[in-house]
């Protein structure tokens, strides 16, 4: 079946412009989680969701990052105002169920680039 | 504090050598999630293997095998007579049973094989 997949795969923006990163998890995945990778560095947790309700955000840098699951499959994370500190590959994974020690499949990863 | 160190930031093999990638974590909750995730050229990442923290046992699964020793906080992980496909970007990673399942990535070790 298909993967996780993210939208766009790649994102050039000029800073203070918003920003909509998309992930469609695997179909009947409980758990999705947001992921920022920095080059050369091990990706960092941002935020995850059980179904439609957001569990843990702690991972967001700052009020300029947001997440929603509305209908608890298709999410999307938004950096408003970005800034060039914003550049990064965000990465989505999915899991089947929710609770620790759960395999996550991650997607292909969105490259966000601010000028 | 909750962590994962991967020392190694770079190895270069020559085919058909073994090598191992160490991983050395903190934490001090009883309860664990060891993973072992590929990050290929072509930058998806792969789930390898996944250890509980009662379980002890080495695993062997064809040229790859993982040692986890709790008395030193290590989970390792060996490729035997290396491949040219072996070249990647490795990642520990770390959750735990009430966090969630986020993950807890170390910083990579990046394994090139060469002819």
């Amino acid at each position: 079946g298909a993967g996780v997949s993210q939208s766009p795969r790649y994102k050039v923006t000029k800073r203070g412009q918003d920003v909509a990163l998309r992930c469609d998890p695997i179909s009947g995945h409980v758990s999705l989680y947001w992921y920022r990778q920095a080059l050369g560095q091990g990706p960092e947790f941002l935020t995850y969701f059980n179904y439609e309700a957001q569990q843990d955000k702690s991972g967001l840098p700052n009020d300029r990052f947001s997440a929603e699951r509305p209908e608890g499959s298709i999410s999307t994370l938004t950096i408003q105002r970005t800034e060039q500190r914003d550049s990064a590959m965000y990465r989505c994974a999915s899991s089947p169920t929710s609770g620790g020690g759960n395999e996550q499949f991650f997607g292909p990863g969105t490259r966000l680039t601010v000028l | 504090a909750q962590k994962v160190t991967q020392a190694q930031t770079e190895i270069s093999v020559v085919e058909k050598e073994d090598v191992t990638l160490d991983c050395v974590y903190e934490t001090r909750d009883t309860t664990y999630y060891l993973f072992w995730y590929k990050q290929p050229p072509s930058g998806e990442l792969v789930f390898l293997i996944r250890r509980n923290s009662f379980d002890e046992q080495n695993e062997i699964s064809g040229r790859y095998s993982w040692n986890f020793q709790k008395s030193t906080s290590s989970f390792n992980f060996t490729i035997t007579a290396s491949q040219v496909v072996d070249s990647a970007v490795y990642f520990c990673a770390l959750s735990f049973y009430n966090q969630g399942g986020k993950l807890i990535f170390g910083q990579g070790t990046e394994l090139s094989v060469k002819p």
